[in-house]
Parts: C-alpha cells; sequence; structure tokens
C-alpha cells in the first residue's frame, strides 16, 4: 500500500528565501507525482507534474524533482514571496493503479 | 473552460437529513474524484468514475454515501441520513486521464452536519 509522507508540517520563513519541500514515498512503482498549492478555504492547484521517467520539472520559480529509486522529491521555490504562504501536497500514483495518494502537506508561510 | 464547478459551496444541515453535492467536471475529461478532507485524515478518495461508471468505490465510508454519474457533465454525492462526523470539505476532481494528465479540482462543498 503507497504511501505518502510530507515534513515538515509546517514551515515559516522570511521573503526572498530560497525553500525546499519534502516528500517521500513507499513504492517506488509509480506513473507519476504532482505537486499542488491548496490555499485556505479553496481547492487544488496543480503545479507541477513529473513522469516516472523525468528527473525534474520547471515552472517559473518552482522547480519539482524525483528521485524515484529512494522514493523522494523536493519542491524548490527560488527568491520566495508572501505570495507562495499557501499548503503544498504531493500526490503520487503508483502504476497499476488509477487514484492519487496525497501527502498530509507542508503549511508554508512567508513573512515580509 | 470554468473548470470544475461544485456546487453548493457551503451546507449546513441536521443529523439525519439528506445531504447532495453536485459537480461538473471540465468538458472533455473522461474521469471524476470525489475526495473528502478533513484535518485529522487529510484527503480521502471516495469514488471515481470512468466514463461515468463507477471504478472504485472503496473509500466510500459506508452505506450511507452514494454516489452518481448520469452523464458525462455531472455528478451528485449524496449522504443519507447525515451525522455528524461527516462534516468535512467534499471535493470533486476531474482529469483526461490518470496517468499522463494533471488532476483538476473544485472549489469544494464545506459540509456541516449539526
Amino acid at each position: 500500500k503507497q504511501e505518502v509522507t510530507q515534513i515538515p508540517a509546517a514551515l515559516s520563513v522570511p521573503e526572498g528565501e530560497n525553500l525546499v519541500l519534502n516528500c517521500s514515498f513507499t513504492d517506488s512503482a509509480i506513473y507519476n507525482l504532482q505537486w499542488f498549492r491548496q490555499d485556505p478555504g479553496k481547492g487544488l492547484t496543480s503545479l507541477l507534474l513529473i513522469q516516472s521517467s523525468q528527473r525534474e520539472q520547471t515552472s517559473g520559480r518552482l522547480n519539482a524533482s524525483l528521485d524515484k529509486s529512494s522514493g523522494r522529491s523536493t519542491l524548490y521555490i527560488a527568491a520566495s514571496q508572501p505570495g507562495d504562504s499557501a499548503t503544498y501536497l504531493c500526490a503520487v500514483r503508483s502504476q497499476g493503479a488509477q487514484k492519487l495518494v496525497f501527502g498530509q502537506g507542508t503549511r508554508l508561510t512567508i513573512n515580509p | 473552460d470554468a473548470g470544475v464547478i461544485q456546487s453548493p459551496r457551503h451546507e449546513v444541515t441536521e443529523m439525519g437529513q439528506e445531504v447532495t453535492l453536485r459537480c461538473k467536471p471540465i468538458s472533455g475529461h473522461d474521469y471524476l474524484f470525489w475526495y473528502r478532507q478533513t484535518m485529522m485524515r487529510g484527503l480521502e478518495l471516495l469514488i471515481y468514475f470512468n466514463n461515468n461508471v463507477p471504478i472504485d468505490d472503496s473509500g466510500m465510508p459506508e452505506d450511507r454515501f452514494s454516489a452518481k454519474m448520469p452523464n458525462a457533465s455531472f455528478s451528485t454525492l449524496k449522504i443519507q441520513p447525515s451525522e455528524p462526523r461527516d462534516s468535512a470539505v467534499y471535493f470533486c476532481a476531474s482529469s483526461r486521464d490518470t496517468r499522463g494528465e494533471k488532476l483538476f479540482f473544485g472549489s469544494g462543498t464545506q459540509l456541516s452536519v449539526l
């Protein structure tokens, strides 16, 4: 059974810092991994999707990496801004499964 | 595209009442998912459909929960009778396929059962 863990549960950093959010999963046989952002009271927005054959994906100031063999992914946020404050969730789709398994998320606060 | 549309945004009801949540997926998306989110359990998949057919309902908590997808543009999640422990945010999401496509979420329905 696939399990996804995100550490830390919460993170607070000053504006302008580069930061890394971590995601680990127990079963390396995956189709893909997605990083989502959730603002308070809102739905989830997909930020980046990494296929199992890929090592990383980039979108603007965001870079997500995938190390399938070690069961880890990181989301790198460069030059953080207060508008980046949100909860970030990673989700994994295992091979042979149609559904995503989500981590509990990291609540990120960027202080002006 | 308007995205995934859910209604109502908020629902407050009394224990024992029937609750119906509605979802309109993005046009052209073949997969529709119903999730529930709570502080304690995070995001849980309840059920998903492919081409309007329920594929996996193993996440549905009990017989009080039922879901239908009568056509490609509409799905409902019904709770009858509702209980206070059903209080949560219920999300609907859709995608073109489940392998290489992103999942798009609606804004959710905040359900409070008193």
